[in-house]
C-alpha cells in the first residue's frame, strides 16, 4: 500500500465552481500535512499546511480528519488561474515529505 | 531572497554515461533534499541530508546514485553508468532545519538517450 494515495483526476469544472479533492494517507503517525501546487514543468511550490483544527486561506481550506486519515482541499469560485496539479504531501515519522500522484485541475472558462 | 536554484535546467546524456546534478539551497537552510519525479507521478524521495551529512539515503534507487553535501552548503547528485530508466526531473528541496516546509528549486530535467 502506498504512503499516500490521491486520485490524479483529470478535475475539470467552470470558473466559479468549488471542487474537494481529497488525499489518504496509511500511517496513523503521520504528523504533518501539505498541500503543494505544481504547473506544468515547473516545481511544486508550498499551497498551505495542513492544521489539526483545518485552516482556510482565502478561497483555500484543507481540513485534516485523523481519525479516517486523510486530507483535503477545497477551493471555492475557482479562476483559471487555479488550473494545475495539486500534490498532497505527508510526513510520516520519516525524514522526508511522501507525495501524492497528484490531481490535475482544469478551470474551464 | 534567492531560492533553491539547480543546475543544469535540462541534462541530455548517452546511456552508460556519468552525470552530476546541481542543487543550492536557500542560505541558511540546513536540511536539503533530493527528489525525482516522474511523468504524472508525484515527487519521489531520494536522500535527504542535514549539515554535511547524508541522514537518510533509504530513497536511493541503487548504488549507481550518490550525493555529497561537502560544506554544509550546495549539494551534487551523481549518477553513474546512466540507464534510460533514469530519465525524469531531479528535484532538489531545502528547509530550516528539516521536518517542516521544504521549498523546491526548478529540477533538472534529464533525458538518457
Amino acid at each position: 500500500r502506498k504512503e499516500v494515495e490521491q486520485d490524479p483526476g483529470p478535475f475539470n469544472v467552470p470558473e466559479g465552481a468549488t471542487v474537494a479533492f481529497n488525499c489518504t494517507y496509511s500511517n496513523s503517525a503521520s504528523q504533518s500535512f501539505f498541500w503543494y501546487r505544481q504547473d506544468c514543468r515547473k516545481e511544486p511550490k508550498l499551497l498551505m499546511s495542513v492544521y489539526s483544527s483545518g485552516n482556510e486561506d482565502g478561497r483555500f481550506t484543507a481540513q485534516l480528519n485523523r481519525a479516517s486519515q486523510y486530507i483535503s482541499l477545497l477551493i471555492r469560485d475557482s479562476k483559471l488561474s487555479d488550473s494545475a496539479t495539486y500534490l498532497c504531501a505527508v510526513f510520516s515519522g520519516a525524514n522526508n515529505l511522501f507525495f501524492g500522484t497528484g490531481t490535475r485541475l482544469t478551470v474551464i472558462p | 531572497g534567492a531560492g533553491v536554484s539547480q543546475t543544469p535546467s535540462n541534462k541530455v546524456t548517452e546511456k552508460g554515461k556519468y552525470v552530476e546534478l546541481r542543487c543550492d539551497p536557500i542560505s541558511g537552510h540546513t536540511a536539503l533534499y533530493w527528489y525525482r519525479q516522474s511523468l504524472g507521478q508525484g515527487p519521489e524521495f531520494l536522500i535527504y541530508f542535514q549539515g554535511t551529512g547524508a541522514a537518510d539515503d533509504s530513497g536511493l534507487p541503487n548504488d549507481r546514485f550518490f550525493a555529497v553535501r561537502p560544506e554544509g552548503s550546495v549539494s551534487t547528485l551523481k549518477i553513474q553508468r546512466t540507464e534510460r530508466g533514469d530519465s525524469a526531473v531531479y528535484l532538489c528541496a531545502s528547509s530550516l532545519w528539516g521536518r517542516e516546509t521544504q521549498y523546491f528549486g526548478p529540477g533538472t530535467r534529464l533525458l538518457v538517450l
